[in-house]
């Protein structure tokens, strides 16, 4: 069955560093979404992607973070300077229509980054 | 704005019995999905809920969606310890993102 998956598993960096975390959503899907979940808590919606552009973000999307799909299978999410408080895990899922509210999103494994 | 919350945060059972956990939004939802995240591991989709009143089961599981399509819940019959992780419901509204419940995290002693 046709995955999510995220690169690397685990990030640490320093705060201030740049961190770019990648994901290969399913290929023939075409909505794509980051989440976080900050350890304990519950899953928070980042930002949602389609047709190469931002569809939605939410506050906390603020300009330290940035979307690209770089080419016809990658989705990245990037942190210009990373803070204290960008610990987390980092969940990339995508969803295979568009428009429909009802579709299904599947996530993956996650990139658990820690900022120093 | 939008707010999910569950009830309980958590839930200790002892192997063999029942479990429940309860979903509330602040908003009326297109759709709910539910999610289980085993600790360290990512939500794994569960089912997606739509119509107002549905009821859908898997093996052991039972979902429902409220007539007013701002509340649900999940039921475990008879709980295994492959069930332990944390439920998280998920509404779907007027846009595209899921807005998550603060999740029940279940315990299950064999």
């Amino acid at each position: 069955e046709p995955e999510v998956t995220q690169t690397p598993s685990h990030q640490v960096t320093q705060m201030g560093q740049e961190v770019i975390l990648r994901c290969v959503p399913i290929s023939n899907h075409l909505y794509f979404y980051w989440y976080r979940q900050i350890l304990g808590q519950k899953v928070e919606f980042l930002v949602s992607f389609y047709n190469n552009e931002i569809s939605e973000k939410s506050e906390i999307f603020d300009d330290q973070f940035s979307v690209e799909r770089p080419d016809g299978s990658n989705f990245t999410l990037k942190i210009r300077s990373t803070k204290l408080e960008d610990s987390a895990m980092y969940f990339c899922a995508s969803r295979r229509l568009a428009g429909a509210r009802t579709d299904t999103q599947y996530f993956g494994p996650g990139t658990r980054l820690t900022v120093l | 704005g939008q707010q999910v919350m569950q009830i309980p945060q958590y839930q200790h059972v002892q192997e063999g019995e029942d479990f429940t956990t309860y979903c509330n939004s602040s908003t009326t939802l297109s759709n709910i999905q539910w999610y289980k995240q085993r600790p360290g591991g990512h939500p794994v989709f569960l089912i997606q809920l739509v119509k107002s009143g549905e009821v859908k089961k898997q093996k052991r599981l039972t979902f429902q969606f409220g007539e007013a399509k701002k509340n649900s819940s999940l039921h475990i019959t008879a709980t295994q310890t492959t069930d332990v992780g944390t439920y998280f419901c998920a509404g779907g509204g007027a846009t595209n993102k899921l807005i998550f419940g603060t999740g029940t995290l279940l315990a299950v002693q064999p």
